[in-house]
């Protein structure tokens, strides 16, 4: 079965600061996908970023970027010149691309921007 | 475009009693997931329905819960009785679903509901 880990505590970080969110994951298939989700106060999974496992080059999607080390199993977003409105939770997840498409989610990372 | 639509956002519940959420997903995607995320974790898969088949229902507490998506289109998730541990955010998704590759996964904004 997938596995993503995110050991992180709670993060502070100051405004228009760049930070980094770890996540490792654990998978024996070669074929998979791995998404960040961004979860604020009010619930909302909000999708932010895609890397496939075939992909060379790291993804990025405006301010936010994933630095992908397949041979580390690593997959860690950052988040460049950080906003007020960035402060949530964020959740690291891994997709097989055959079978049943389901997500699986680690615990998160708690994420709050101070001015 | 309007994305996936979840009603109630909130419930509140005495133990015993049943309970029933509502889901739209977003227009024209086939795949449809209810999620249960309990405080301080990530997103669980309860189930998850193909068109109006079920796909995968192996993390559903099926002696409570139940969940349909009678027409292929909007879904309902149930809970009868409930117990003090099934208070939890409960996440609707929706997605196109593809024959390997990336599915983007887009979720409502839950309910959630308290057992007392």
């Amino acid at each position: 079965a997938q596995k993503i880990t995110q050991t992180q505590p709670g993060m502070f970080v100051q405004e228009k600061e760049a930070v980094t969110l770890d996540c490792t994951y654990d998978t024996s298939d070669q074929s998979y996908g791995l998404f960040w989700y961004k979860q604020p106060s009010s619930g909302e999974m909000i999708f932010l970023i895609y890397q496939g496992s075939y992909d060379e080059q790291n993804a990025t999607e405006g301010r936010y970027s994933l630095n992908f080390q397949k041979a580390r199993k690593s997959a860690n977003l950052v988040i460049s010149a950080s906003q007020l409105g960035d402060s949530a939770m964020y959740f690291c997840a891994i997709q097989l691309y055959y079978g049943n498409n389901r997500l699986a989610f680690g615990k998160g990372n708690q994420v709050v921007v101070i001015p | 475009e309007a994305g996936v639509a979840q009603s109630p956002r909130y419930k509140i519940i005495e133990k015993r009693q049943s309970v029933a959420f509502w889901c739209n997903p977003i227009s024209g995607h086939a795949t449809l997931y209810w999620y249960q995320q309990i405080l301080g974790q990530g997103p669980k898969l309860l189930i998850q329905f193909q068109n109006n088949g079920v796909v995968d229902d192996s993390q559903l507490p099926k002696d409570r819960f139940s969940a349909e998506r009678l027409k292929g289109v909007d879904s309902t998730l149930k809970i009868q009785p409930a117990k003090l541990e099934d208070s939890a955010v409960y996440l609707c998704a929706s997605s196109s679903r593809k024959t390997g590759g990336q599915e983007t996964q887009y979720f409502g904004p839950g309910t959630r509901l308290l057992v007392l």
